[in-house]
Order: structure tokens, then C-alpha cells, then sequence
């Protein structure tokens, strides 16, 4: 089964640190693009951040530009956003999405989800 | 960053309806649109992509229209388990991607 697994959500302190995995199975993780989306409570989904099948293309929205960091480790199937500087409106669910087509590029649309980690940033 | 208007933001239906939501972008993104399906507490479901494709395992009823800067996705004959949250998402351009704010469909 296709699947993508999120973990490493939880409550972190403003100005705090976090680290999320996603780890995929069921698929050939080295040929795809992932990106990560969040979704605040009752809000709407909001993009976050690409990477490449080959880590070459790296993306960031604005707001966390500097303090995000997406990365892939294709020996284990698994991707990761290591959050820094952590801020109350960076509270949301997180999911972690693959893009649509083997060796495709960012202009693509999420085919795969995760079913998402919570991340709440509250003193 | 391109912006996606999504109307009406909710709605309330029958099954059996035919239902169309709207997306519009506020700069022409020709077919590089998607629609997806969420549910309460559940991840976001592909239905379509460029703008008319349907994912593989998404029912028929499911259909979506459009290029440029107007897109409409149409359930036809409206299902229970059709009740859920629906956003359109253009892939168009640079980063950002966007979404748009999303429909509701409830039951009336």
C-alpha cells in the first residue's frame, strides 16, 4: 500500500525547535517529489515547502523562509522538516504530500497524503 | 503569489443534487489546477487534476471544467459521503503554491 506516516508533532514553546518525519512506504521514494502543507485549525490548507526527487530543488513559502528546513534521506524512505524559531501562527497540522508524477517537477498536484501531525506553539 | 477564490465558502445540498463549486485566479494559470476533497479530521483526497483529469479511483460523478483563470468542479447526483470540504489548488507558477479557501458542502 502507498503510504505516507507523519510523526514528531507536539507542543513546543514560542521560539522553540521541532523536527517532523514522514516516512513513505509502498512506492520508489528516490522518484518522486514531496512537499509539506499545513493546516491551522479551522482554517484551509497552505503550502509550506518542496523538495525534489533528487534534493536539487528546494522550496519555502515566505513565512518560514529561514527558519524551516525540508531534507530527504532516500536509505530510509523518509522526509523531514526541522522547524526552528517556532512561532504561535506555526500551530497547524502537518501534512506531509508526494507529488503527482515519477520524476516530475514541483508544478504537479499532491496525489499521495499523509494523514498528518499536530503542532501546537503555545507558552 | 497567484490568488485562488473559491465560492460560495459553503453551501447546503441534497443527495441527489447536482452540485458545481467555482475557483477563480486572479492571473491566468491555464489548466494547472487541482480539486481535492477533505473530510473532518482527514487528510486532503486528489479528485482532479489539470483541471479536468480525474484521479484514478474517483468516482464518475466527480468532474471538473475550466482553463485559464475560471474553474468549476460539478458532483452530479450528490452522495452522502460526498458531504466534506473541497479546495481547488493551482500549480502554475513559482512558490508559492496556493490554495483556495475552500467550499463546504453541507447537508441541507
Amino acid at each position: 500500500e502507498v503510504q505516507l506516516v507523519e510523526s514528531g508533532g507536539g507542543l513546543v514553546q514560542p521560539g522553540g525547535s521541532l523536527r517532523l518525519s514522514c516516512a513513505a512506504s509502498g512506492f520508489t521514494f528516490s522518484g518522486y517529489s514531496l512537499s509539506w502543507v499545513r493546516q491551522a485549525p479551522g482554517k484551509g490548507l497552505e503550502w509550506v515547502s518542496y523538495i525534489s526527487s533528487s534534493s536539487g530543488t528546494i522550496y519555502y513559502t515566505d513565512s518560514v523562509k529561514g527558519r524551516f528546513t525540508i531534507s530527504r534521506d532516500s536509505d530510509r524512505n523518509s522526509l523531514y522538516l526541522q522547524m526552528n524559531s517556532l512561532r504561535d501562527e506555526d500551530s497547524a497540522v502537518y501534512y506531509c504530500a508526494r507529488s503527482r508524477a515519477y520524476s516530475g517537477s514541483y508544478l504537479d498536484a499532491f496525489d499521495i497524503w499523509g494523514q498528518g501531525t499536530v503542532v501546537t506553539v503555545s507558552s | 503569489a497567484i490568488r485562488m477564490t473559491q465560492s460560495p465558502s459553503s453551501f447546503s445540498a441534497s443527495t441527489g443534487d447536482r452540485v458545481t463549486i467555482t475557483c477563480r485566479a486572479n492571473q491566468s494559470i491555464s489548466s494547472y489546477l487541482a480539486w481535492y476533497q477533505q473530510k473532518p479530521g482527514k487528510a486532503p483526497k486528489l479528485l482532479i487534476y489539470a483541471a479536468s483529469t480525474l484521479q484514478s479511483g474517483v468516482p464518475t460523478r466527480f468532474s471538473g471544467s475550466g482553463s485559464g483563470t475560471d474553474f468549476t468542479l460539478t458532483i452530479n447526483c450528490l452522495q452522502s459521503e460526498d458531504f466534506a470540504t473541497y479546495y481547488c489548488q493551482q500549480y502554475y507558477s513559482d512558490p508559492p503554491l496556493t490554495f483556495g479557501g475552500g467550499t463546504k458542502v453541507e447537508v441541507k
